[in-house]
Parts: C-alpha cells; sequence; structure tokens
C-alpha cells in the first residue's frame, strides 16, 4: 500500500513570497498531522486535521495554515515567508484520532529553503 | 508544559557493541512514549511504543521500557548493526492529543564495521 506522498520534495522562495505544500495520506487515513523540522528546534507540532476539521494546533504565527479535503488530503501554506522558516515540514497520516494508537506514518517531507 | 529531553548525540558505536539512548520526559497525567527512527534518505517511522507504566515496547531487537518513577523510557539494543545507523527520536503525546507528539532533539547513531 502506498504511503505518505509529500510534494514538492525540495523548493526554493524568497522572502515575503508564500508557499503551499500538500500532502497525501495513506488510504483510508483520515488524520494527518504536520510537523516542522528544523536542526535549532527539532521536530515542533504545527497542526493536525481530522475529517476537514482542524482539532489542534502548534505554538506558530498565523502565517502557517492549513485545511483538508473531503478525500482527506491536506495542504499547508505558509504566507510572507521568513529565513527562519526554511525547514523540512513533515506531514504524517493515521487513521482516526479515536483510533489512533500513537503511530503515526510519516512521508518524506517537503523541503522548503527561504532566501 | 509537556517535554520531552533526549541524550545527546552523536553516538558512534563499534558493530555488536551495547546501545542507550536516554530519554526523560515532562508530562502531566499518563503520556503514551514512542521511540521513532529515521533512517537515511527515509520519513520517520515508528521503532516501539509503550502506553502504561511499567510496559516494554520491543522491536527490532530494540527495547524500552515506561519507568513513570524516573519519569524515563531509555532505548537499548543488545547488539548494534551497520544497519542500525539513523536517527533516534523519543516522543510522547498527551491523552486526547495522540497525533500531536513532543519530540526529542533526535540521537544521531553511527555504527562502524
Amino acid at each position: 500500500k502506498a504511503g505518505v506522498t509529500q510534494t514538492p520534495r525540495y523548493l526554493i522562495k524568497t522572502r515575503g513570497q508564500q508557499v503551499t505544500l500538500s500532502c497525501s495520506p495513506i488510504s483510508g487515513h483520515r488524520s494527518v498531522s504536520w510537523y516542522q523540522q528544523t536542526p535549532g528546534q527539532g521536530l515542533q507540532f504545527l497542526f493536525e486535521y481530522f475529517s476537514e476539521t482542524q482539532r489542534n494546533k502548534g505554538n506558530f504565527p498565523g502565517r502557517f495554515s492549513g485545511r483538508q479535503f473531503s478525500n482527506s488530503r491536506s495542504e499547508m501554506n505558509v504566507s510572507t515567508l521568513e529565513l527562519g522558516d526554511s525547514a523540512l515540514y513533515l506531514c504524517a497520516s493515521s487513521l482516526s484520532p479515536d483510533r489512533n494508537t500513537g503511530e503515526l506514518f510519516f512521508g518524506e517531507g517537503s523541503r522548503l529553503t527561504v532566501l | 508544559g509537556d517535554s520531552v529531553t533526549q541524550m545527546e548525540g552523536p553516538v558512534t558505536l563499534s558493530e555488536e557493541a551495547f546501545l542507550t539512548i536516554n530519554c526523560t520526559y515532562t508530562a502531566t497525567g499518563y503520556p503514551s512514549l514512542f521511540w521513532y527512527v529515521q533512517y537515511p534518505g527515509e520519513g520517520l517511522q515508528l521503532l516501539l511504543k509503550a502506553t502504561k507504566a511499567d510496559d516494554k515496547g520491543s522491536n527490532k531487537g530494540f527495547e524500552a521500557t515506561y519507568r513513570k518513577e524516573t519519569t524515563s523510557f531509555h532505548l537499548e539494543k543488545g547488539s548494534v548493526q551497520v544497519s542500525d545507523s539513523a536517527v533516534y527520536f523519543c516522543a510522547l503525546s498527551r491523552i486526547g492529543g495522540a497525533n500531536n507528539l513532543f519530540f526529542g532533539t533526535g540521537t544521531r547513531l553511527t555504527v562502524i564495521p
């Protein structure tokens, strides 16, 4: 069965631009979470979606947003990019929050570089 | 707030050596605890987990025991292989926030033949 697919894998933007990242979860998984991974801060939770609704949100500014579609695919958007937004953005899927045993299935990530 | 403190790396071991990666946590209530592994060029994957005190998670020769009294979840393996070279992350999830994981900073392990 196909894993979590994230696109694009690599991208370069300049300060002030905005970016949209996409995540297709494993078939049958309805919960999608996003994480930011940087050398300095490690892995930090951004937000979680289930049934097109945001269930939890991490401590990130409003420039970071996301959404989930009816087919469980998810996108995250970062507006007005800053140099500090350079990171690996990871998407993870799971069955559902109620049935979740804590196992998240991660994609390989989208590596964003902001110049 | 919830947090995970993980042993600093990098760690370099010879093949067949004993491995311990320390992990301690701070959390309210009784979180679930996890070890995730990130092999080179791959996404994170769950290595093992424990959901209550004194539970032992195990997989691929790795073990970790949920110690409530010391708030620890140390990862151990008796004999590492070159293929175990990866970055290891300790993580916890709160009750009701199963998909909101708090991760440690990661420990890079390199095993040399």
